[in-house]
């Protein structure tokens, strides 16, 4: 499971109130990810890391912002959630062989 | 803009029968994956395809990949009940940092 770890598993919540998910990786990698699973629309690419305190914007990144303090851990923010972000997030790492791998996922609900 | 289009999207095939799964990619790219999804769980790395060329087998899956052609393939053989899943390919866009734009999914059915 490449040392992956999200929390909350599972979240619901109100429209309008702040939201942080957590990404916890225990092997040091470089590269980290944030996306999301609708369905019909596969996985989309949220926000991603590339370092301590570098990040980037993915494809679906309107309503999110993304922090890395730490190299271990890559936090997601819904500033102000809406329903259109119900959806299950996963976290990614990508390491030095180009293996992307995926974390457990948090199923979130916004109402 | 990179797209990434898998086909078939819906897949029900008898135990014991083979059968492909394609994936065809948009733009310029060297890296694919494919990964397996079970109902209500996580992704599972099948393959990654780093070159022209590149075939890898596990099992009863086999993935290749032609990038002159912007083409991979998920050939299945022999299927068996436990392959059910939903099967993804991925491309990476090649802007850096792995970023990978997914196919919309191949829902596999074995029925016995």
């Amino acid at each position: 499971d490449a040392g992956i770890t999200q929390s909350p598993r599972h979240k619901v919540t109100e429209t309008g109130t702040p939201v942080t998910l957590r990404c916890h990786q225990t092997e040091n990698h470089r590269y980290m990810y944030w996306y999301r699973q609708d369905p019909g629309h596969g996985l989309r690419l949220i926000h991603y890391s590339y370092g301590v305190k570098d990040t980037d914007k993915g494809e679906v990144s309107d309503g999110y912002s993304v922090s890395r303090s730490k190299t271990e851990d890559f936090l997601l923010t819904l500033e102000s959630a809406t329903s259109s972000q119900t959806s299950v997030y996963f976290c990614a790492i990508t390491n030095r062989a180009h293996e992307q791998f995926f974390g457990p996922g948090t199923r979130l609900t916004v109402l | 803009e990179l797209k990434v289009e898998q086909n078939p999207l819906f897949l029900s095939m008898q135990e014991g029968k083979n059968y492909t799964i394609y994936c065809n990619y948009s733009t310029t790219s060297d890296r694919l994956y494919w990964y397996r999804q079970d109902p209500g769980k996580s992704l599972e790395s099948l393959f990654v395809l780093l070159s022209n060329g590149a075939v890898k087998q596990e099992g009863r899956l086999m993935a290749s990949l032609d990038t002159k052609a912007r083409l991979s393939t998920l050939h299945i053989t022999a299927a068996v009940h436990d392959l059910s899943a939903t099967y993804f390919c991925a491309v990476d866009s090649g802007a850096g940092s792995y970023q990978l734009t997914f196919g919309k999914g191949t829902k596999l059915s074995v029925i016995p």
